[in-house]
């Protein structure tokens, strides 16, 4: 596609829910990356993937948090149990090397 | 492994004024060096990027930023501000030697006041 896609743009979800954030990356980007950014904060690492090596998940805050990538493309980000703590936009970026491109985000807001 | 300071997380600046928004990295390795921007309520933008040659990069809406690799800073500036330059600020560096990850500052948040 032109651009890195997210799915949903918004998702609200009642505390103790499982969720799933999709990406889809630029096709032929061999990086993806999950960031999350809550209100009026920064952005927080959460997982990166690089071609076919092992993912760098050192930014994932528990093990509550997952994420796989099926094919090198798209990617799912899952949040199992979620907790109000856990309301913030979830950002996707993909790369071909140096450059990040990223998605317009999901708003997950936990009730 | 690599690291970026944005040492102001709040710049206020009047309209017209000049901004300077101050990035410095540390690294074992030459690195490429990025500026993006994400105003209110959408998604990151890059801004300007360093990869090799000139020091001194020129990006969209009048921003610049120069690399200087004796002092591991990568600042941004702009001469004359508008209300339109609100937004929240990230400085960004990956290292050249294995395509590594992108690695993001705190952010810096610039609002300018009419």
């Amino acid at each position: 596609g032109a651009g890195v896609s997210q799915s949903p743009s918004n998702k609200v979800t009642e505390k103790g829910k499982d969720v799933e954030l999709r990406c889809d990356p630029i096709s032929g980007h061999t990086a993806l990356y999950w960031y999350r950014q809550s209100l009026g904060q920064g952005l927080e690492f959460l997982i990166y993937f690089q071609g076919n090596s092992a993912p760098d998940k050192s930014g994932l805050p528990s093990d509550r948090f997952s994420a796989e990538r099926t094919g090198g493309s798209v990617s799912t980000l899952t949040i199992q149990r979620t907790q109000q703590e856990d309301s913030a936009v979830y950002l996707c970026a993909s790369s071909l090397g140096f450059e990040a491109f990223f998605g317009q985000g999901t708003r997950l807001t936990v009730v | 492994a690599q690291s970026v300071t944005q040492l102001d997380s709040q710049v206020p600046v009047f309209e017209e004024a000049p901004v300077e928004l101050r990035c410095n990295y540390s690294s074992s390795v030459s690195v490429y060096l990025f500026w993006y921007v994400q105003y209110p309520n959408q998604g990151l933008q890059l801004l300007l990027k360093y990869l090799s040659g000139s020091t001194l990069v020129k990006g969209i809406n009048g921003f610049e930023a120069e690399f200087n690799k004796s002092q591991t800073s990568f600042h941004l500036r702009k001469p004359s501000v508008h209300i339109s330059d609100t937004a929240e600020y990230f400085c960004a560096v990956s290292e050249r030697t294995s395509y590594d990850k992108v690695i993001f500052g705190p952010g810096t948040s610039l609002s300018v006041i009419p």
